[in-house]
């Protein structure tokens, strides 16, 4: 079945650490690929997405992304942590009209 | 421009009753989606819409109904409420192969 994978369920960080969080898809053909973060008692928001060209995509809040079409993989990053990145990450994917979400990890930082 | 709309914010049913969420977005979008979500498992599609009058079930379809008669309403309607549908229910609308735009949630409760 096609689906999208988010490996960490929980991750916890110290302030000022790099993160990286991993999303693999399992479809073929042309996908979009989004990353989606949700604070505590809030909505999603969209962090970042992916349609075609630069495969290193910088979105909001320092937050960037890298999609190798090899690997199936769209994993996001930032270099260094903020208190304030504590949420709920989501990874998705638009295949063929579709949206699928990954389970979410979620990110605490320790001040 | 109020975005995506739901109401009611809060809900408690008991189980066999029936209700509607309701759903609006003012962005002139196509797509219209339905989502639950439940402590570890992200955001499952519940029913899906690419225009007026064109519905499509999601990944767990079962217990809800929807209809699009104009591109601004996406009603979710449970007929008989179950305790396994308590859940924070997401409306989100996007346009072709865009960004998705989630409103801000009902937080379902049944007894």
């Amino acid at each position: 079945a096609q689906s999208v994978s988010q490996h960490n369920h929980h991750v916890i960080l110290s302030e000022a650490a790099s993160l990286e969080l991993g999303c693999n898809y399992s479809y073929g053909g042309t996908v979009n690929l989004f990353w989606y973060v949700q604070y505590p008692g809030q909505h999603l928001q969209l962090l970042l997405k992916y349609f075609s060209g630069d495969p290193l995509v910088k979105g909001i809040k320092g937050f960037e992304a890298e999609f190798i079409k090899s690997k199936f993989s769209f994993n996001l990053r930032k270099p260094s942590v903020q208190w304030s990145d504590t949420a709920e990450y989501f990874c998705a994917v638009i295949h063929a009209g579709k949206s699928t979400f990954g389970d979410g990890t979620t990110l605490t930082v320790k001040p | 421009n109020a975005g995506v709309t739901q109401t009611p914010k809060f809900q408690v049913l008991k189980t066999g009753q029936s209700m509607t969420l309701q759903c609006a977005q003012d962005m002139n979008h196509e797509y219209m989606s339905w989502y639950r979500q439940d402590p570890g498992m992200g955001l499952r599609l519940i029913h899906y819409s690419v225009g007026a009058g064109i519905t499509d079930q999601g990944e767990v379809p079962n217990g809800y109904n929807v209809s699009r008669s104009t591109t601004e309403d996406f009603p979710l309607r449970l007929l008989s409420a179950a305790p396994s549908q308590t859940s924070v229910y997401f409306c989100a609308s996007r346009g072709r192969g865009d960004t998705q735009y989630f409103g801000p949630g009902t937080r379902l409760t049944v007894l």
